[in-house]
């Protein structure tokens, strides 16, 4: 089955604890993206992949860091998490930048 | 950059009736695509209809279908015969399409509106 997987789906975490979101998606496309999402403000870009080692900023980055070792998979990084980054995250992915993208089920996390 | 408007935080009606839902966008892009996204109480992002800015006929899927205006930048998602089942939060999004320059921006969203579908 063509999907978009994240884990975990659910982390509470203390601030200034390390932790890493995976995302991977098994239908060989190139272009990956995560976004928070936020009540009142919808969906917001945070990073974006077109390809193996390219890498982006989005619109929110800060704090936030990235990785794209394989094509497959897309983690997102939070050294140094706190409060404010407390939210619901989802990883996509597309053919290209330019096609329709598939999100993963989304991660919901809680800083303390 | 773009922006995109849904000027209507939530909205309710009683199953079976038509309820259409506003969106509207900013760009200074000519090619581009636009999309409604459902988002159930699972949380999941699911793609309900998309509609390409040089296509003029307007995008149906089944009960879903759009009044896409280019001029107007307006982008309203109709839904007929609601269904208990299309209760969720609607979410209206841009995308520049190829050749334009701005593909790897992504989405951009608007806040979306709440649906409630009353039995």
């Amino acid at each position: 089955e063509a999907q978009v997987t994240q884990n975990p789906r659910y982390l509470i975490t203390v601030t200034g604890k390390k932790l890493t979101v995976t995302c991977s998606q098994n239908m060989n496309h190139e272009y990956m993206s995560w976004y928070r999402q936020d009540p009142g403000l919808g969906l917001r870009q945070i990073y974006y992949s077109m390809n193996v080692e390219v890498t982006d900023k989005g619109d929110v980055p800060e704090g936030y860091k990235v990785s794209r070792k394989e094509k497959r998979n897309f983690p997102l990084i939070l050294e140094s998490p706190s409060p404010n980054q407390t939210s619901l995250y989802f990883c996509a992915s597309s053919l290209s930048d330019y096609n329709e993208q598939f999100f993963g089920p989304g991660t919901r996390l809680t800083v303390l | 950059a773009q922006t995109v408007t849904q000027s209507q935080p939530e909205m309710s009606v009683q199953e079976a009736e038509t309820v259409t839902l506003s969106c509207t966008y900013d760009t200074s892009e000519n090619n581009y695509y636009l999309f409604w996204y459902k988002q159930p109480p699972s949380r999941q992002m699911i793609l309900v209809i998309r509609q390409e800015a040089y296509k003029q006929q307007n995008a149906t899927e089944n009960r879903f279908s759009v009044n896409f205006q280019k001029a107007a930048k307006s982008f309203s998602l109709k839904i007929s015969d609601s269904q208990l089942g299309d209760t969720a939060m609607y979410f209206c999004a841009f995308m520049p399409r190829e050749g334009s320059g701005g593909g790897a921006d992504g989405l951009t969203f608007g806040k979306g509106t709440h649906l409630i579908i009353q039995p």
